[in-house]
């Protein structure tokens, strides 16, 4: 299995709270991606990064934030969480651009209250 | 804007019934991966396809990349309780970095 991990895995917050979800990989894989998963559908991609420091906006980027100061983490952060951000996370890397499969975590289910 | 629509949505078949389902774009993709999610784990992969027109066989499932790359396909061969899942197609656009996922299609089969 590829060497990637979520945490929390479970988390329950209030609206208006900060959170942070983190992802961690020990593949030295150059991409990753945090996509969010509502029930019964595909999943959405949030942000993404293409290396150190490099970022970029998904299809739902509104009201969360990313950072990747080195290449094993990439840190979602919800800036100020909302009732809508209630969702399973899931962290995902890709070794190159070419044809190449994701690995996923184990998926984070955030509830906010 | 979603860039790659599944259909259908949801599909619930008996046993022994064969089943395709269509992942479109108007995009063109350099490659295209078919997942099989399970409830509560991350989607695991099922065969990437590449070339225009690149037919590939797993077993009962077959998959087809279309000519311009823009479209793929997932036809199941009498199907079985197991082959309940979410199916996802996912790929990334030509000339961006994002991996975006097909909008998903719910297979349950009956025994």
């Amino acid at each position: 299995d590829a060497g990637i991990t979520q945490s929390p895995r479970h988390k329950v917050t209030e609206t208006g709270t900060p959170v942070t979800l983190r992802c961690h990989q020990t593949e030295n894989h150059r991409y990753m991606y945090w996509y969010r998963q509502d029930p019964g559908h595909g999943l959405r991609l949030i942000h993404y990064s293409y290396g150190v420091k490099d970022t970029d906006k998904g299809e739902v980027s509104d009201g969360y934030s990313v950072s990747r100061s080195k290449t094993e983490d990439f840190l979602l952060t919800l800036e100020s969480a909302t009732s809508s951000q209630t969702s399973v996370y899931f962290c995902a890397i890709r070794e190159d651009i070419q044809g190449t499969e994701a690995f996923f975590g184990q998926g984070t289910r955030l509830t906010v209250v | 804007t979603q860039l790659l629509e599944q259909s259908p949505q949801f599909l619930s078949i008996q046993e022994g019934e064969n089943l395709t389902v269509y992942c479109n774009s108007s995009s063109v993709f350099s490659s295209l991966q078919w997942y099989r999610q399970e409830p509560g784990e991350g989607p695991v992969l099922l065969v990437t396809v590449v070339t225009g027109g690149e037919v590939k066989k797993l077993k009962r499932l077959t998959f087809q990349f279309g000519d311009a790359r823009k479209d793929s396909s997932l036809h199941i061969t009498a199907a079985q309780p197991g082959d309940t899942g979410l199916y996802l197609c996912a790929g990334y656009p030509s000339g961006t970095y994002k991996y975006i996922f097909g909008t998903g299609t719910r297979l349950k089969v009956l025994a």
